[in-house]
């Protein structure tokens, strides 16, 4: 069974830094570019991000550039988000997306004081 | 403001038939797929259309997608309560390079 398993959310304060984690089982993970979305409270669909197979090629929104880094380990089945600089705008759920496809469960992320 | 146009909401009677349209441009719908996504209130997103108008396996055909020019639309038949739910277009940009999502329609089975 394909699954996504997201963790690293939390309470940070603004300015703070979180790296999130996406664990990925029951498929070929360095097969598929992978994507991290993300769902502020009450709103739409947000790409964040998102890293080819062999972590060539690298994509972000333009609200999160020079902020947020992605990556991903391949013999690790992983695919991790680092997030500097956090805003309170940043605050959401953020879900692990296998191109596009298959999505985990998300991870929440508040920015607050 | 989101680069692709969906209507806010839609509604629907048990067993009719309701679509859910997503206007883009030519830089987005106009040269890419479009992916249809169903998000069921508390739950994660799911994929219901890829590639415009393909069904992943479990899926309902009684959900339906098409393309044409710069505009998608989701067609959902024989309506039923557990349809009842968000949903969002979504397709690669080129000029953004990046994908870009609908504002999502929520739709209410009445």
């Amino acid at each position: 069974e394909v699954q996504l398993v997201e963790s690293g959310g939390g309470l940070v304060q603004p300015g703070g830094s979180l790296r999130l984690s996406c664990a990925a089982s029951g498929f070929n993970f360095s097969s598929y570019w992978m994507v991290w979305v993300r769902q502020a409270p009450e709103k739409g669909l947000e790409w964040v991000a998102n890293i080819k197979q062999d972590g060539s090629e690298k994509y972000y929104v333009d609200s999160v550039k020079g902020r947020f880094t992605i990556s991903r380990d391949n013999a690790k089945n992983s695919l991790y988000l680092q997030m500097n600089g956090l805003r309170a705008e940043d605050t959401a759920v953020y879900y692990c997306v296998r191109a596009m496809g298959v999505w985990g469960q998300g991870t929440t992320v508040t920015v607050s004081s | 403001q989101s680069v692709l146009s969906q209507p806010p909401s839609a509604s629907g009677t048990p067993g009719q038939r309701v679509t859910i349209s997503c206007s883009g441009s030519s830089s987005n719908i106009g040269s890419n797929i479009v992916n249809w996504y169903q998000q069921l209130p508390g739950t994660a997103p799911k994929l219901l259309i890829y590639s415009s108008n393909q069904r992943p396996s479990g899926v309902p055909d009684r959900f339906s997608g098409s393309k044409s020019g710069t505009s998608a639309s989701l067609a959902i038949s024989g309506l039923q309560s557990e349809d009842e739910a968000d949903y969002y277009c979504a397709t690669w940009d080129d000029s953004l390079n990046g994908w870009v999502f609908g504002g999502g329609t929520k739709l209410t089975v009445l």
